[in-house]
């Protein structure tokens, strides 16, 4: 079965710094990788996801994240935090079935 | 293009009672999934439906059903509803192609309260 691993249910960072929030997986086999934004009161929100193309992947609003298979991770980056990057991001994978398991969150905080 | 939409919004119910919730899938789309979002934690598997019928189903109890209709709207049922089943439901639709990897667009939810 598969699983992923967010390490910091919470990270706070000064607006114009880099965010990093980091994000392992479990799979026996090649997973699909993806990360989602849910704003207060909101459903979620995908930003990007790995299916297996080049490693690094583009999302939207700047973020962008690179699938390392030697060390299971996907983290997710954005070299310069806005204020409304303020929100709880979820890591998930997949398999072929399209079902999805997530992570626990992460909450992100924007410091003026 | 409509995308996903789920009714109700908020909805309060006591223990022991029945809930319905429902999802209109986006325009297109053939498959849905719904999720269990408890506070403070990541939405879990609860079934998909596909074509009308259920195409796997995560750890939950029987009492927690769904339906798809002809035009692929889907209903989630939950009876003799616990204090822990407070959450926010999610449904999500996608299109099978036939290829491996089809993408799930997610509504904004419904909350459930059990008082």
């Amino acid at each position: 079965a598969q699983s992923v691993t967010q390490l910091g249910s919470h990270v706070s960072v000064s607006e114009g710094a880099l965010v990093l929030l980091r994000c392992n997986y479990s799979s026996s086999v090649p997973p699909y990788l993806f990360w989602y934004v849910q704003y207060p009161n909101q459903g979620l929100q995908l930003l990007l996801k790995y299916t297996s193309a080049a490693t690094l992947v583009k999302g939207i609003n700047g973020f962008e994240a690179e699938f390392k298979k030697s060390e299971t991770s996907f983290h997710l980056t954005k070299p310069s935090a806005h204020m409304s990057d303020a929100a709880e991001y979820f890591c998930a994978v997949s398999l072929q079935n399209e079902k999805l398991t997530f992570g626990t969150g992460t909450r992100l905080t924007i410091i003026p | 293009e409509t995308g996903v939409t789920q009714s109700p919004t908020h909805l309060i119910k006591t223990r022991g009672q029945q809930v319905t919730l429902r999802c209109s899938s986006q325009s297109g789309h053939n498959t849905v999934s719904w999720y269990q979002q408890a506070l403070g934690q990541g939405p879990q598997f609860i079934f998909q439906y596909y074509r009308e019928e259920e195409n796997g189903r995560g750890n939950f109890p029987p009492r927690f059903s769904g339906l798809q209709f002809p035009n692929y709207s889907s209903e989630l049922n939950v009876n003799a509803l616990e204090l822990d089943d407070s959450a926010l439901y999610l449904c999500a639709s996608s299109r099978d192609t036939g290829i491996s990897y089809n993408e799930q667009f997610f509504g904004p939810g419904t909350r459930l309260t059990v008082l």
